[in-house]
């Protein structure tokens, strides 16, 4: 089986820009979780998916957003980016038939660079 | 709220050596635990896993164990090699599907 998607995998932007990643879960999978990692404040939840719904959301600004599709395939969306923003982000699938329990499997990471 | 506290890196050993990466937790109820990996440039790989306490997770040579009366999932390996060598976060899981990290160890293995 395939493993999590994430395109693209690097990035460069503007500060005030605004840029979408995309990731493809595990086929079967119907949560997405994503994560901001960043040498300063580690890995933080940004927000996480289940049928198309936002279900739990982590302590970051409106400028952060993100949606599901039906195949659950799913983006996130930064809009008026920030130096800070630069990070690599990390999206995460699971089945779900087991809520707390869920092992999250992680892609490889959307590296961003704010200039 | 729920947090996981790591020993702090960087940790260096020689090969074949002993590893403990030390991991404590606190949490409401009983989260399920996990240790993951992250080897450079890339994402995370689930290491290892406990969901309930007295469980204990193992993987390639790694074990924890859930100890609810101390609050820790410490890692453990009993002969480390050089393809160890990896940044180890613990995990625990907060709600429908958020995890919350620990600080992460940066784990280097001289030959």
């Amino acid at each position: 089986k395939a493993g999590v998607t994430q395109t693209p995998r690097y990035l460069i932007k503007t500060r005030g820009q605004q840029v979408t990643l995309s990731c493809s879960p595990i086929s079967g999978h119907r949560s997405v979780s994503w994560y901001q990692q960043t040498p300063g404040q580690g890995l933080q939840f940004l927000f996480e998916y289940f049928s198309e719904t936002q279900r739990n959301k982590g302590n970051f600004p409106g400028r952060f957003s993100g949606r599901q599709f039906s195949n659950s395939r799913s983006e996130m969306n930064v809009s008026t980016l920030e130096l800070g923003d630069s990070a690599l982000y990390l999206c995460a699938s699971s089945l779900e038939d087991r809520p707390y329990q869920e092992t999250q499997y992680f892609g490889p990471g959307t590296r961003l660079l704010v200039l | 709220g729920n947090s996981v506290t790591q020993m702090e890196g960087p940790v260096t050993l020689s090969e074949e050596a002993f590893l403990t990466i030390n991991c404590t937790y606190t949490a409401t109820g009983y989260p399920s635990l996990f240790w993951y990996v992250q080897y450079p440039g890339e994402g995370l790989q689930l290491l290892l896993k406990a969901t309930k306490a007295d469980d204990k997770g193992s993987n390639k040579g790694f074990e924890a164990t859930y100890r609810k009366e101390t609050t820790s999932f410490h890692l453990e390996k009993g002969s480390v090699q050089v393809s160890d060598s990896a940044v180890y976060f613990c995990a625990l899981i907060q709600g429908a599907q958020k995890l919350v990290f620990g600080q992460g160890t940066r784990l280097t293995i001289n030959p």
